[in-house]
C-alpha cells in the first residue's frame, strides 16, 4: 500500500528564514510526485510535478527535489503569504493520488 | 478561463437525508477525481469516473455512496442516509488525461450533518 509522510506537520518561520519541509514515500511504482498548496477554506492549488530521482523545479521562493524515498520542498527567504499548508502526493496509477497530511507553514513578519 | 466549479460551497443535512455534491470540470477535461478530507485527516481518494464511465471506485465505501459523470452536465456525487460521520470536505479535481498530467481542485463542498 502507498505510503506518504510529510514532516514537521507545523513549522513556524520567521520572514526570511529560508527551511525545508520533507515527504516520505513508499509506492510500488511512482509515476509521479506533486506538491499542492492549501489556503484555509480553499482547495489544493498545485504547484510541482517530479517524476525522477535527481529532478528539481523551481517557483519564486520555492524550489521542489527528488530522491529514491523522500522529497523536499525548501523555501527560499519565506514570507507571510507563502503561509500554507503544503500536500505531498504520490501517483502510481492513473492520478489517484495518495497524499500525506500536509505541514502547515506558519511565517510571521 | 474557468477552473474546477463545485457547488454548493456549504451544505447541511440532517441525519437520514441525502447530500447532492456537484462538480463541473475544467473546459476540455475529461477525467473527473473527487476526494474527501476529513476533519484532522489528510485528502483520501474516493472515486475517477469519465463520462459515463466509473473507472476506480476502491476509495468510496460500498453502501449509500455513489458517484456519476453524465454525458451532458456536471459529475455528481450522492451521499443517501447521511450520518455525523460523513461531515468533511469533499473535493472534485479534473485532468484532461489520466497520466502524468496534474489534477486541478475546486474549492470544495463542505458538508455538515446534524
Amino acid at each position: 500500500e502507498d505510503q506518504v509522510t510529510q514532516s514537521p506537520e507545523a513549522l513556524r518561520l520567521q520572514e526570511g528564514e529560508s527551511s525545508s519541509l520533507n515527504c516520505s514515500y513508499t509506492v510500488s511504482g511512482l509515476r509521479g510526485l506533486f506538491w499542492y498548496r492549501q489556503d484555509p477554506g480553499k482547495g489544493p492549488e498545485f504547484l510541482f510535478t517530479l517524476y525522477s530521482a535527481g529532478e528539481e523545479k523551481e517557483k519564486e521562493r520555492l524550489k521542489a527535489t527528488l530522491t529514491k524515498k523522500e522529497s523536499f520542498l525548501h523555501i527560499t527567504a519565506p514570507k507571510p503569504e507563502d503561509s500554507a499548508t503544503y500536500l505531498c502526493a504520490v501517483d502510481n496509477a492513473g492520478n489517484m493520488l495518495t497524499f500525506g497530511g500536509g505541514t502547515r507553514l506558519m511565517v510571521k513578519p | 478561463n474557468a477552473g474546477v466549479m463545485q457547488n454548493p460551497r456549504h451544505l447541511v443535512r440532517r441525519r437520514g437525508q441525502e447530500a447532492r455534491l456537484r462538480c463541473s470540470p475544467v473546459k476540455g477535461h475529461s477525467h473527473v477525481y473527487w476526494y474527501r478530507q476529513l476533519p484532522e485527516e489528510g485528502l483520501k481518494f474516493m472515486v475517477y469516473l469519465q463520462k459515463e464511465n466509473i473507472i476506480d471506485e476502491s476509495g468510496m465505501p460500498k453502501e449509500r455512496f455513489s458517484a456519476e459523470f453524465p454525458k451532458e452536465g456536471p459529475s455528481i456525487l450522492r451521499i443517501q442516509q447521511v450520518v455525523r460521520g460523513d461531515s468533511a470536505a469533499y473535493f472534485c479535481a479534473s485532468s484532461p488525461r489520466d497520466v502524468g498530467s496534474p489534477l486541478h481542485f475546486g474549492n470544495g463542498t463542505r458538508l455538515t450533518v446534524t
